[in-house]
């Protein structure tokens, strides 16, 4: 089975600007989560989603949004890049969305914001 | 206080040693409790995961659960220099079934042969 791919690997970005980010699961898992890391704040939730629906969120602000598509891809967007927003973000798929699930991490996207 | 804190390290045990990392967690009502690894500049494997209190074991590795002093352990068994890495703690913070995980920032081991 293929892992779990996020493209692009890499983004520069300018501050005020958007992005968008992909995350396509392993295939047959439904759930998906974000995650941003950073060295200093470490591995921070951001949102998971299960059958399109969104079923936790973190404690960003609204410029961080999510949605999950029929066939399970997953997308994240930031809007207005600030400096802070300078992360590795990482996309996380499971078959379902209980605890005891394991969580198959996908290789990230190093956003840095200029 | 943090919700889950590990000692930043770096860990630096010789080849063949016994590496311990700790965990602690600030929520009494949490049920799941997993250890990930990360080499650098990749991204977290899951390692163990421990739901009851006592002592689990996989190969070199023991999970250690205490729910009464909420610490949660790793004992590594002949380290190897391909242990090497950074260990996350992560706890799910929902007294069901459903996922919360909060992390840890990691703590950082360097085997030294």
């Amino acid at each position: 089975k293929a892992g779990v791919t996020q493209t692009p690997r890499y983004l520069i970005k300018t501050r005020g600007q958007q992005v968008t980010l992909s995350c396509s699961p392993i295939s047959g898992h439904r759930s998906v989560s974000w995650y941003q890391q950073t060295p200093g704040q470490g591995l921070q939730f951001l949102f998971e989603y299960f059958s399109e629906t969104q079923r936790n969120k973190g404690n960003f602000p609204g410029r961080f949004s999510g949605r999950q598509f029929s066939n399970s891809r997953s997308e994240m967007n930031v809007s207005t890049l600030e400096l802070g927003d300078s992360a590795l973000y990482l996309c996380a798929s499971s078959f379902g969305d209980r605890a005891n699930e394991k969580l198959f991490f996908g290789s990230g996207t190093q956003l840095s914001v200029l | 206080q943090k919700e889950v804190e590990q000692n930043s390290g770096p860990l630096s045990v010789p080849e063949g040693a016994i590496a311990s990392l700790n965990c602690t967690y600030s929520d009494r009502v949490s049920q799941s409790f997993f250890w990930y690894r990360q080499y650098s500049g990749k991204s977290p494997e899951l390692i163990m995961s421990i739901y009851s209190n006592g002592d689990k074991e996989d190969g070199r590795f023991t999970a250690q659960l205490n729910k009464a002093s909420q610490y949660v352990s790793l004992l590594i068994r002949d380290s190897q220099p391909s242990d090497s890495a950074t260990y996350l703690c992560a706890v799910n913070l929902n007294a069901g079934n459903n996922r919360k995980l909060i992390w840890g920032l990691g703590t950082s081991l360097a085997v030294n042969p």
